[in-house]
């Protein structure tokens, strides 16, 4: 079964600190796809990057960057500098890979991680 | 562009009564749908999926159903409403491909008094 762990639940910083979420997942399968989704707190998820299990190559999107290290099954996401408006719920999924063709595409959420920037 | 609507985005409703959200999406065909529901708290627990009309798989025994009448409409019910029905609401679409991701809803905040 596949599973996703974000052990830290709550995390609260000051502004312009940088800020690391972890995500630690596990499964079978060869081929998978993992997601980090932000959770304002108007509710609705917000999608931030999705890398593919033979992409370990590390992504840089302006403050926001992710790690991938399948030695680890880790994908972790770092804030450089944060702000105030980082403030909301990050949640990390895994998606199921191929299986003759009928996948879904189902992804597994890990609890989540609430992030507080205090200005 | 593809696009998801969900309705209504809060609802208040007396233990006992019925439930309809509806989800809809545009601008694709064929999309895999899914509703997850959000209790007090962080984590999304996935109620069903469907990959195709009158396709619904269920994730978690409960006192809800769900029903996709048409290609891009996903409807989740219920007959009797429990207290413990309370939550977050989202719904959400994928293409048939894994890997493609969700794109969610702006979901529903279901109250049950």
């Amino acid at each position: 079964a596949q599973k996703v762990t974000q052990a830290q639940t709550e995390i609260s910083v000051v502004e312009k600190e940088d800020v690391t979420l972890d995500c630690v997942y596990e499964t079978r399968d060869t081929t998978y796809y993992l997601f980090w989704y932000k959770q304002p707190p108007s509710g609705e998820l917000v999608f931030l990057i999705r890398r593919n299990s033979f992409d370990e190559q590390n992504e840089i999107s302006g403050r926001y960057s992710w790690n991938f290290q399948k030695s680890t099954s880790s994908f972790n996401f770092t804030i450089t500098a944060s702000q105030v408006v980082d403030s909301a719920v990050y949640f990390c999924a895994l998606s199921e890979g191929s299986d003759g063709g009928t996948s879904y595409g189902k992804l597994t959420f890990g609890q989540g991680t609430i992030l507080t920037v205090h200005p | 562009s593809q696009t998801i609507h969900q309705w209504p985005a809060t609802l208040v409703q007396p233990v006992g009564s019925p439930l309809s959200l509806e989800c809809t999406v545009e601008g694709t065909s064929n999309p895999n749908l899914y509703w997850y529901r959000q209790a007090a708290g962080r984590g999304l627990q996935l109620l069903f999926y469907s990959v195709g009309i009158g396709q619904i798989s269920s994730e978690v025994p409960q006192n809800l159903s769900a029903s996709r009448p048409q290609d891009r409409q996903f409807i989740l019910s219920s007959k009797k409403l429990l207290l413990s029905d309370s939550g977050f609401y989202l719904c959400a679409w994928s293409g048939f491909r894994e890997g493609y991701g969700y794109t969610f809803g702006s979901g529903t905040r279901l109250t049950v008094v």
